[in-house]
């Protein structure tokens, strides 16, 4: 158990829809990353937040979005599904900044399934 | 721009060969390299190594870092069928982020 939490583990919904995952990171953790994960494809980075401030960005669509809350716990909002926007989403948690250590620590992921 | 390359992309042994996989990366500010065992469900960690040459050991698996030629292998030895996974690698830079390879998706056939 990595300490991270992410609800809800799985999600079927229909396109055109919105969702809301959430992630709660491993306590004293101030970094949280949410990943993009298709069928038998690699991790894709999707964006960061470092204590409630947004970090860095990767390949994030302009129809997703996500902030990180007071208490540190992150939502990725994904709105206007589509197809392919099923995937298996990770959120992770890091303490890099505060202890220099680069390891992520992933939560289980949630499942999301649009038909 | 910054990239981390895997090889082989999949790999199929038996148990009880010994296997290496290969990371090379291309990273303007390098700080460290980290890799990932991912089974059906969530990554999780086996190595972080920043200086050249130290070997990093636990168990059957065991990596090394080149930071001259800018690349990284994981080895594991007598592999076993719980061993099947994808190897993930990655590699720190100075803004705090990891950048993924696309990974190395190992079998081990009994």
């Amino acid at each position: 158990d990595s300490g991270v939490t992410q609800t809800p583990k799985h999600l079927i919904t229909a396109t055109g829809q919105r969702v809301t995952l959430r992630c709660s990171p491993r306590s004293g953790d101030l970094s949280v990353y949410w990943y993009q994960q298709s069928l038998d494809q690699g991790l894709q980075f999707l964006i960061q937040y470092y204590n409630g401030e947004e970090r860095a960005k990767g390949n994030i669509l302009e129809r997703f979005s996500a902030q990180q809350f007071p208490d540190l716990h992150s939502e990725l909002n994904l709105s206007s599904l589509e197809l392919g926007d099923s995937a298996l989403y990770f959120c992770a948690s890091s303490a890099l900044e505060t202890s220099g250590n680069y390891e992520q620590y992933f939560g289980p992921g949630t499942r999301l399934t649009v038909t | 721009e910054d990239k981390v390359v895997q090889s082989p992309l999949s790999l199929v042994v038996h148990e009880g060969d010994t296997v290496t996989l290969n990371c090379s990366y291309e990273v303007t500010n390098f700080r460290s390299l980290l890799w990932y065992k991912q089974e059906k469900k969530a990554p999780t960690f086996l190595f972080m190594l920043t200086s050249s040459g130290i070997e990093k050991k636990s168990g059957r698996l065991s990596s090394i870092l080149d930071k001259k030629e800018l690349f990284s292998i994981l080895n594991i030895t007598a592999t076993q069928t719980g061993d099947s996974a994808v190897y993930l690698c990655a590699v720190g830079d100075s803004n705090y982020q990891l950048i993924w390879g696309a990974g190395t998706k190992l079998i081990i056939k009994p």
